[in-house]
């Protein structure tokens, strides 16, 4: 079965530092996606990021970028220059036939 | 263009009531998912539908929530008889589907709060 892990219940970072997200999967696809969601306290969930699998180029969008090692099966999130609207859930999710499978959620915390 | 429509926003109901809960997902999206939220978690996957038939239903609790899609459009989520448990938001989330060949990015709605007292 497929599955998605993210190990870090929650995290903290200072305003205007930089923070990784950790995200694991298994998957038995040759060809994937993935995914990072980010959700607020509005609860509206809001893709960040994907990342193609046969793409070795890692996926960045702003101050959103990905470390994906795809023998590894790691797929982490780096926010560069955290804002206070950063503050969210964050959700690494890896598509899977006409389904993504979701980790638990890591809850990011900005210090202002 | 207009995104993933859910309704109502919030919900309280009675213990042993039923309720339903509604879909509008995204023009021309053909694939469909309900999903349950409890308070600090992540997702539960409920349903899966694809145009109006529901080939993974796996995720459904019990036999007291069902979900119909008509038209391959609108999506209603029913809870009969619902219990204290029941209680969370409810997400609704659309994709190209099948006929989209990947990537299945999925778009949401803002949910529904059920609370159940």
């Amino acid at each position: 079965a497929q599955t998605v892990t993210q190990s870090q219940p929650e995290m903290s970072v200072q305003e205007a530092e930089t923070v990784t997200l950790s995200c694991t999967y298994d998957t038995s696809e040759s060809d994937y996606y993935l995914f990072w969601y980010k959700q607020p306290p509005s609860r509206q969930m809001i893709l960040v990021i994907r990342q193609e699998a046969y793409k070795q180029q890692n996926a960045t969008e702003n101050r959103f970028s990905v470390n994906f090692q795809k023998a590894a099966k790691s797929f982490s999130l780096k926010i560069s220059d955290s804002q206070l609207g950063d503050a969210a859930m964050y959700f690494c999710a890896c598509d899977s036939n006409y389904q993504l499978i979701w980790g638990a959620g890591t809850k990011l915390i900005i210090k202002p | 263009g207009a995104g993933v429509s859910q309704s109502p926003s919030n919900k309280v109901t009675e213990k042993g009531k039923d309720v339903e809960l509604r879909c509008d997902p995204i023009s021309g999206h053909t694939a469909l998912y309900w999903y349950r939220q409890s308070l600090g978690q992540g997702l539960e996957f409920l349903i899966y539908f694809q145009g109006n038939s529901a080939p993974d239903k796996s995720g459904l609790p019990s036999d007291r929530f069902s979900a119909e899609r008509t038209g391959g459009s609108v999506s209603t989520l029913t809870i009969q008889r619902t219990q204290q448990e029941d209680s969370a938001v409810y997400l609704c989330a659309s994709s190209l589907g099948l006929a989209g060949g990947g990537p299945y990015e999925q778009y949401f709605g803002p949910g529904t709060r059920l609370t159940v007292t």
